[in-house]
């Protein structure tokens, strides 16, 4: 069985404040790392794919890095904003004709205003 | 474009009833995947249809059947629900399938066993 681990479990950060949060995978038989984005009573939205040693991906405020040696990537938010409130997930497969992601179970941000 | 759909989004069920879940998608991908989502747990796949006329386990298959009906439609049956199958039920499809692709989901179906 694969081990996912993110940390911290959950994160309260005020509006305006920046906060990252990691991403633990295999290091051995990486072959690509997502990112979700799950807000309440709604269905996982697609942040990321990363799959480069190195990657690093941006979209609007949000961030991610890639460290497939060591095995950890870290998501990045600027600024946050209410909205930005949700539950963040990545998922890690190890490639070839494996179509399994493993999910961690998510970090649950939530800024105040 | 729906994307992927889900029916139903609610269902309450006795021990030992049965009952189909459905999902639809029509973005005209390949693959297809269930998951189910309980509290202090990450996304876990069931079953998982790579193609047309394929389907294979995932992490935790017992109890349930899948068939994929055709290329849009990939159900998850349950054929005699037990407590344990309490959980949200979600559907998900990519384009091809395969580890750098994107999986897009529905929207869920909360179901309770009593």
């Amino acid at each position: 069985i694969l081990n996912v681990e993110q940390s911290p479990q959950s994160l309260h950060v005020q509006e305006g404040d920046s906060t990252n949060f990691t991403c633990s995978f295999p290091s051995s038989n990486f072959y690509a790392l997502h990112w979700y984005r799950w807000e309440t009573a709604k269905s996982p939205e697609a942040l990321f794919v990363m799959t480069l040693n190195g990657d690093e991906k941006k979209k609007g405020r949000i961030s991610a890095t890639l460290n497939t040696k060591e095995g950890y990537s870290y998501l990045y938010i600027k600024g946050s904003q209410p909205e930005d409130s949700a539950t963040y997930l990545c998922a890690f497969n190890s490639g070839g004709s494996n179509y399994k992601l493993t999910f961690g179970k998510g970090t649950l941000l939530t800024v105040n205003p | 474009n729906a994307g992927v759909t889900q029916t139903p989004k609610f269902q309450v069920l006795k021990t030992g009833q049965s009952m189909t879940l459905q999902c639809a998608q029509d973005m005209n991908h390949n693959s297809m995947y269930w998951y189910r989502q309980d509290p202090g747990m990450g996304l876990r796949l069931i079953y998982y249809s790579a193609s047309e006329g394929t389907t294979d386990k995932g992490e935790v298959p017992n109890g349930y059947n899948v068939s994929r009906l055709n290329k849009r439609e990939f159900s998850l049956r349950l054929e005699s629900a037990a407590p344990s199958q309490t959980s949200v039920y979600f559907c998900a499809s990519s384009v091809r399938g395969g580890s750098g692709d994107t999986q897009y989901f529905g929207p869920g179906t909360r179901l309770t066993v009593l």
